[in-house]
């Protein structure tokens, strides 16, 4: 079965102390993966997309990392407006239309 | 460009009231549409995807159902709401047709539903 696994849950860290949040997936088939970031009672935004292992995407201090079995998201020296929650998603082995999204990560980061 | 449209933002129901919610985009012809719902802390369960007028297909068995009357438009109905229906509900469109492989979603900005 297709599943999108996010780890930690949730993450408290000091503003400029850096780390990365982990999205594990179980896809036949990969056709993508995507990032989203949510603030609390908004809809997701994209943030970026990867589609192939090795490849990696970068936006302001985000940095989106991808394996055959996981991506990674990278925030460096991260700042309070970074808070927020971020959604990894992946499209099913069976329809490429239909996303599955991972549970998130709840980011909060400490000025 | 183009631009998702959700309302309303905020809704309160009693048990076994009708519900109606619209989504509409603009800026693109044939897109595919989605209705996703979020539980509180939760990640999001995709309910109901169209990839063209009068196509809808469901993913989870429920009190709810989904028209697309129109090409940019998306609805999400039921006749008699439950109180296991309260939650975070996000329309989404993406790139249709032979664009639509790897398209990403883009999200409105969602109806917060609370069935009392």
């Amino acid at each position: 079965e297709d599943q999108v696994t996010q780890s930690p849950e949730a993450l408290r860290l000091q503003e400029g102390e850096s780390s990365s949040l982990n999205c594990s997936y179980t896809v036949s088939g990969l056709r993508g993966l995507f990032w989203y970031r949510q603030d609390p009672g908004k809809g997701p935004e994209f943030l970026f997309t990867l589609y192939s292992a090795g490849e990696e995407k970068e936006k302001e201090r985000l940095k989106a990392t991808l394996t055959k079995k996981e991506s990674f998201l990278h925030i460096t020296a991260p700042k309070p407006e970074d808070s927020a929650t971020y959604l990894c998603a992946v499209p099913k082995s069976s329809s490429a239309s239909k996303i599955i999204f991972g549970s998130g990560t709840r980011l909060s980061i400490r000025p | 460009s183009q631009t998702i449209h959700q309302w309303p933002a905020t809704l309160v129901q009693p048990v076994g009231s009708p519900l109606s919610l619209e989504c509409t985009v603009e800026g693109t012809s044939n897109p595919n549409l989605y209705w996703y719902r979020q539980a509180a802390g939760r990640g999001l369960q995709l309910l109901f995807y169209s990839v063209g007028i009068g196509q809808i297909s469901s993913e989870v068995p429920q009190n709810l159902s989904a028209s697309r009357p129109q090409d940019r438009q998306f609805i999400l109905s039921s006749k008699k709401l439950l109180l296991s229906d309260s939650g975070f509900y996000l329309c989404a469109w993406s790139q249709g047709g032979a664009s639509s492989y790897n398209s990403p979603l883009h999200f409105g900005n969602g109806t917060r539903l609370t069935v009392t």
